[in-house]
């Protein structure tokens, strides 16, 4: 299966600024997806980011704040940008492997505080 | 849309007990079924999983079955141990191409020695 590199693995930043995560993979994917996962809560998918076309964002995310870039088929980052302290979660891409339902590849995950 | 409901934790086992968490899914198709763990302080890994119907999904003890007739996923261990002290999430995919999985509230489990 797929390995991530995913980096920072954690920071903490000052409101209004921004932060950049990136995840690189070992393989090549069509499909790489970013989640947030807030203190205590379960995973919620921010955007999928197909390499070649713009992001496709969830319900709740627009693109100004969670801007995304996917320049090749092995590498994506996501923007947290203007930061507030609501924004402190754990950001993970998560990239499928295998065909259909294999299984999903995560990276280790961004630990963002916002202070 | 596609929802998972997880059976809300905490919960705390001695050694040894026997586990249950349970995960009841909505989904259109036949979606594809995973248990993710989340150790302390660490990332997501892929604990089992299931594709169809009837398939057993089963990893360092713990398995879970796909029940279809009463859309289900339910994860146990015969005997758990301190170091299986984790959150543990059940997730679906959609049937077909790759999708982004959609995860259940997540369980924290305590096993104390």
């Amino acid at each position: 299966s797929a390995v991530i590199s995913q980096k920072p693995s954690r920071d903490i930043c000052q409101r209004g600024t921004s932060l950049t995560i990136q995840c690189q993979v070992d393989s090549q994917v069509t499909m790489m997806f970013w989640y947030r996962q807030q203190p205590g809560q379960s995973l919620t998918l921010i955007a999928t980011a197909n390499q070649g076309s713009e992001a496709t964002y969830e319900s709740g995310f627009v693109i100004d704040k969670f801007p995304i870039s996917r320049p090749n088929l092995t590498f994506s980052t996501l923007t947290v940008s203007n930061m507030s302290p609501e924004d402190s979660s754990i950001y993970l891409c998560s990239v499928p492997t295998g065909g259909r339902g294999f299984g999903y590849t995560f990276g280790s995950g961004t630990r963002l505080t916002v202070v | 849309g596609d929802s998972v409901t997880q059976m809300e934790g905490p919960v705390t086992l001695s050694e040894e007990a026997f586990l249950t968490i349970n995960c009841t899914y909505t989904a259109t198709g036949y979606p594809s079924l995973f248990w993710y763990v989340q150790y302390p302080g660490e990332g997501l890994q892929l604990l089992l999983k299931a594709t169809k119907a009837d398939d057993k999904g089963s990893n360092k003890g713990f398995e879970a079955t796909y029940r279809k007739e009463t859309t289900s996923f339910h994860l146990e261990k015969g005997s758990v141990q301190v170091s299986d002290s984790a959150v543990y999430f059940c997730a679906l995919s959609e049937a077909g191409s790759a999708r982004q999985l959609t995860f259940g509230s997540g369980t924290q489990l305590t096993v104390l020695p």
